[in-house]
């Protein structure tokens, strides 16, 4: 069926360092792709958002990317500071299809070192 | 603007109660999802509503059932607790069904 892989599922950098995190699709019709931040004990929070129509984006310390031929999106974080410290999700989804198709990654632990 | 608000923070039940549990979308958001959410795991889909129906469930068994009224709040029932329903319940809400989805802060649902 379809999924999304996300990987690694922990990350540690020390602080100021850039953190990369990888996603892997299997839909083909994926359209959509944001990126969630889930600080403990709180909600996920849409951080950046990218649709197949582009291959970067960029927010400042933030940017993803996107290979629509292979199949994968990547969060990259420059400079990361303690506060960037959570989980991330990754998520590949179809707007437009009229049904769900949100599929959500396992997520990532990032934890940066002061 | 006011986000996603979810009613109760916390609730405690014993197995074989019932539960349930509430969402305000954002102001204009007509669509709602829930999830469930494991203690240290990802983000499972529950059920959407849009316009006041029912659209999607996910894997789940019938005693997880839910509904949407007419201010588009929405309400997720779970029959028949079992311990392992414990978990964190997000509900989010988009604007449409083709929308960026925004999430509450959740009910941490506790069955002893």
């Amino acid at each position: 069926g379809e999924n999304v892989e996300q990987h690694p599922s922990t990350l540690s950098v020390q602080e100021g360092d850039s953190a990369v995190i990888k996603c892997t699709y299997s839909d083909s019709a994926s359209n959509y792709f944001p990126w969630y931040k889930q600080e403990l004990g709180k909600r996920p929070q849409l951080i950046i958002d990218i649709r197949s129509n582009v291959g970067e984006k960029k927010d400042q310390r933030i940017a993803v990317t996107l290979n629509k031929t292979a199949k994968h999106f990547s969060l990259h974080i420059t400079e990361t500071q303690p506060e960037d410290s959570a989980v991330y999700f990754c998520a590949a989804s179809i707007m437009g299809s009229g049904t769900y198709k949100y599929i959500f990654g396992t997520g990532t632990r990032l934890k940066v070192l002061a | 603007e006011a986000g996603v608000t979810q009613s109760p923070t916390h609730l405690i039940k014993t197995r074989g109660q019932q539960a349930t549990l509430r969402c305000s979308p954002i102001s204009g958001h007509t669509s709602v999802y829930w999830y469930q959410q494991a203690l240290g795991l990802g983000l499972q889909f529950l059920l959407w509503y849009d316009e006041g129906e029912e659209r999607n469930r996910g894997n789940f068994p019938p005693r997880f059932s839910g509904r949407q009224f007419p201010n588009y709040s929405s309400e997720l029932n779970v029959n028949a607790l079992e311990l392992e329903d414990s978990a964190l319940y997000l509900c989010a809400s988009s604007r449409t069904s083709d929308s960026p989805l925004h999430f509450g802060n959740g009910t941490r649902l506790t069955v002893t």
